[in-house]
């Protein structure tokens, strides 16, 4: 069954360190979505993506982050500058666009900032 | 503001204990309400999408329904392998999704 992929399932950096979270989003699927989850708290959304361009994104989601697509099959994360409070489990997701609106989630990425 | 609650933030129910899980959301715009199932270190797991209300969907012990401002998981006889965190979110219009917090849900044989 076809799966979501993220990489590195951990995550440790030292505060100022640029960081890049990697996705292998669902071959075919048209939407990707990046999420954070701090510990104990909610899933909040960052930003969705689609036609090699952001669709939408939250207020979190600010000048230190940014998403590229540089191939047909990786979607990634970049933090430039990380700060104490980025400690989080990031999570990836795509969404096909045309069977349904379920999103697949990975299995995160645990980002630990030292 | 665009609000998703959820309750009860936790839940301990013995194995064959029938309940149900509350999440109720006051958003400006409504394309689908999911409910997803999180265990712990693991990404949230697809469980149902529900578009309208009145509109129920069923799967093994799981049954969601919606209304115009909530919607109900009841859990059927439930086994210990359904201890999880379950999550509902609503997408707005357009590609943003706002979850709740969670209802951590415990079954105990």
């Amino acid at each position: 069954e076809p799966e979501v992929t993220q990489t590195p399932s951990h995550q440790v950096t030292q505060m100022g360190q640029e960081v890049i979270l990697r996705c292998v989003p669902i071959s075919n699927h048209l939407y990707f979505y990046w999420y954070r989850q701090i510990l104990g708290q909610k899933v909040e959304f960052l930003v969705s993506f689609y036609n090699n361009e952001i669709s939408e994104k939250s207020e979190i989601f600010d000048d230190q982050f940014s998403v590229e697509r540089p191939d047909g099959s990786n979607f990634t994360l970049k933090i430039r500058s990380t700060k104490l409070e980025d400690s989080a489990m990031y999570f990836c997701a795509s969404l096909s666009g045309w069977a349904g609106n379920e999103q697949f989630f990975g299995p995160g990425t645990r980002l630990t900032v030292l | 503001e665009d609000q998703v609650t959820q309750s009860p933030e936790a839940l301990r129910l013995q194995e064959g204990e029938s309940s149900s899980l509350n999440c109720s959301y006051t958003v400006s715009g409504l394309r689908g309400l999911f409910w997803y199932r999180q265990d712990p270190g693991k990404g949230p797991e697809f469980l149902f999408t529900l578009y309208s209300a009145g509109e129920e969907k069923e799967k093994e012990r799981l049954k969601a329904t919606l209304t115009k401002k909530e919607s109900f998981l009841h859990i059927t006889a439930p086994k210990p392998e359904d201890s999880a965190t379950y999550l509902c979110a609503v997408q707005l219009y357009g590609q943003n999704f706002v979850f709740g917090p969670g209802t951590r849900l415990s079954v105990l044989p």
